[in-house]
């Protein structure tokens, strides 16, 4: 049973707007949430993350959104360049230790120009 | 990369074949792992380890082996290789099991 699910396989966007990616987990014991960013033929790259003491994290152009109620987390991108064209990918942690992150199946993310 | 190196970065090989894709790091990082990436799977854990000759397995291990004799070191062993395994398969690091750092990736066809 996935844990953590991106619903949405693709994403595409118009330079300029915003970019919303969305993530879900069934897992009420993860407490750390984290974006990662795959570029074609390269490894995956950290991209922002969030405790789940906060429900809100923004680095540059990038917010993420936590709601622990709805166990829903969202990745916003504005304004949306064509370079942040890549696969995304939610992860979740339920704890440091033994513990490894969860991923969901990313989602690809087109932004046009 | 982080100082993550994985070799081969690509490789063709036959069904029954025995695989060995290696990792090296040069962050000393405690936490090792490897992953595999399949067209909607996303990133499935393979196996991981949480210190030198600790290894405990992911979702997908069926089919694997791993070992870790030197903190740097960590190797991924297909003892038959199936068309199955054919995947690209990155490694990862972390120093506190959570943001990892991946590897560049190997791809691995098997025919």
């Amino acid at each position: 049973d996935q844990q953590v699910k991106q619903n949405s396989p693709s994403l595409s966007v118009q330079e300029g707007r915003i970019s919303i990616l969305n993530c879900d987990y069934t897992n009420s014991m993860f407490d750390y949430f984290l974006w990662y960013k795959k570029y074609p033929a390269e490894g995956p790259t950290f991209l922002i993350s969030i405790s789940s003491i906060k429900d809100k994290n923004e680095d540059g152009r990038f917010t993420v959104f936590l709601n622990k109620s709805a166990k829903h987390l969202s990745l916003h991108i504005v304004p949306s360049q064509p370079g942040d064209s890549a696969v995304y990918f939610c992860a979740a942690s339920a704890g440091s230790g033994n513990t490894p992150l969860v991923f969901g199946k990313g989602t690809r993310l087109s932004v046009i120009a | 990369d982080a100082g993550i190196t994985q070799s081969p970065r690509h490789k063709v090989t036959e069904t029954g074949t025995p695989v060995t894709l290696r990792c090296h790091q040069t962050e000393n990082h405690r936490y090792m792992y490897w992953y595999r990436q399949d067209p909607g799977h996303g990133l499935r854990l393979i196996h991981y380890s949480y210190g030198v000759k600790d290894t405990d397995k992911g979702e997908v291990s069926d089919g694997y082996s791993v070992s870790r004799s030197k903190t740097e070191d960590f190797l991924l062993t297909l003892e038959s290789a199936t068309s199955s395994q054919t995947s690209v398969y990155f490694c990862a690091i972390s120093e506190s099991d959570e943001k990892l750092f991946f590897g560049s990736g190997t791809q691995l066809s098997v025919l």
